[in-house]
């Protein structure tokens, strides 16, 4: 079984360009979550989708950022403009169903720098 | 505010010795608490899952304990081997929370010498 991939593993871009970064979920599960670690602070929560629904995204910092998983299989998330702050490892995770102690099954993590 | 405090932030110990990594939280209401290994350059790896009713869950040499009254957890590894080093991450779940409610430690960095 594949896991959850992510693309690219590493982005450098400058301040006010745009970059997307893109999650593949393990093949099956609905549930796919993006999470955000920012140097020295612990990982945190970005958003949910359930299929093609978001289903929580009070964790987007603000209006730059841009989720979607169109037919539901897998996601993207755009930056644009991109600020300094931006910069961190983002992270994608999916897990299958409804049952809320089953693992995350997370990627690799994209490192983004933004200078 | 929920928080989990992990300890020591970092921690380095020869191979082959046993270590002791600490969790302290303040999630309410507590429905999970997890351990992630998580090497270098890669994502966090699920060890074990422990809910309310559980006090000890292991996973080869890597064994979890849970003292909810506490709001406390541990993880213990034993006979350490190189491939443990990493960062552990101790992540508790809310009920009832969005997205699952999930909030992470810093983590412990872990680093096994030879």
């Amino acid at each position: 079984e594949a896991g959850v991939t992510q693309f690219p593993s590493h982005s450098v871009i400058e301040k006010g360009q745009t970059v997307t970064l893109r999650c593949d979920p393990i093949s099956g599960h609905d549930n796919l979550y993006w999470y955000r670690r920012v140097m020295g602070k612990e990982i945190k929560f970005l958003l949910h989708f359930v299929k093609e629904s978001k289903q929580d995204e009070s964790g987007m910092p603000n209006n730059r950022f841009l989720a979607e998983r169109t037919g539901g299989t897998y996601s993207t998330l755009k930056v644009q403009p991109a600020e300094l702050e931006d910069s961190g490892v983002y992270f994608c995770a999916s897990r299958p169903g409804l049952d809320r102690n089953s693992p995350l099954h997370f990627g690799n993590g994209t490192r983004l720098t933004v200078t | 505010k929920n928080q989990v405090e992990q300890s020591p932030q970092s921690l380095i110990i020869l191979e082959g010795k046993n270590c002791t990594l600490q969790c302290n939280y303040t999630v309410s209401p507590f429905s999970n608490l997890r351990w992630y290994k998580q090497d270098t350059g890669r994502g966090p790896v699920s060890l074990t899952i422990m809910t309310f009713s559980e006090n000890t869950k292991s996973n080869g040499r890597y064994t979890a304990t849970l003292d909810a009254d506490t709001k406390q957890s541990s993880l213990h590894i034993t006979a350490s081997q190189l491939s443990d080093s990493a960062s552990y991450i101790c992540v508790v779940s809310a009920r009832g929370g969005g997205a699952d409610g999930l909030t992470f430690g810093k983590g412990t960095h872990l680093i096994i010498q030879p």
